[in-house]
């Protein structure tokens, strides 16, 4: 069964770090570029991160452009965000999504259940 | 940073009646377009790439259509199951979504 298993979210102070974790498994992690996408509550969906199988090509969205940085482990079958100088608006559930491809530009087909990510003092 | 905009915002159907949802892009985005299917407390689910392809186990009722700009996601015949949140997102250049179409009863 393929899926995907996020983890790390979780309370942190405004200013402050968070690394969130995807754990993949039923398919060939190596061979598909991975997503992570946020829902902010009772909004719709903005993407965060992608990057492709052999993290040659990364990109970021504009409102996380220099503060969060994608990475993956492709011996792990893992996913990684790495968030800092974390602001209230990040404040959201966020999707660790398979894309449907080898390169970011693509699909995504395989979502996990998401990791809650709060911000507040 | 291409931007989309669903149209309308809501959709009230009743069951067994037609869907239609609009999606327009600021540029062309070529065929590299998604839709995707969001109910209450779950995850999407990835119903159409490549415009008009749908993806693994999706019901015949759900079609895609469009390209460029300008893209369509019909649904033939509602079922109680569809009534949900769609999405549309490129992925031509670094990928963005939609803001959603509820589609309600």
């Amino acid at each position: 069964e393929v899926q995907l298993v996020e983890s790390g979210g979780g309370l942190v102070q405004p200013g402050r770090s968070l690394r969130l974790s995807c754990a993949a498994s039923g398919f060939t992690f190596d061979d598909y570029a991975m997503h992570w996408v946020r829902q902010g509550p009772g909004k719709g969906l903005e993407w965060v991160s992608g990057i492709s199988w052999d993290s040659g090509s990364i990109g970021y969205g504009d409102s996380v452009k220099g503060r969060f940085t994608i990475s993956r482990d492709n011996a792990k079958n893992s996913l990684y965000l790495q968030m800092s100088s974390l602001r209230a608006e990040d404040m959201a559930l966020y999707y660790c999504a398979k894309g449907s491809e080898s390169y970011v530009q693509g699909g995504m087909d395989v979502w996990g259940q998401g990791t809650t990510v709060t911000v507040s003092s | 940073e291409v931007v989309m905009t669903q149209s309308p915002a809501t959709l009230s159907v009743s069951p067994g009646e037609r869907a239609t949802l609009s999606c327009r892009a600021s540029q062309s985005v070529s065929s590299n377009l998604a839709w995707y299917q969001q109910k209450p407390g779950q995850a999407p689910r990835l119903l159409i790439y490549g415009a008009s392809t749908r993806a693994t186990g999706i019901p015949a009722r759900f079609s895609g259509s469009g390209s460029g700009t300008e893209f369509t996601l019909t649904i033939s015949s509602l079922q109680s199951e569809d009534f949900a949140v769609y999405y549309c997102q490129q992925y031509d250049y670094w990928p963005t979504f939609g803001q959603g179409t509820k589609v309600d009863i």
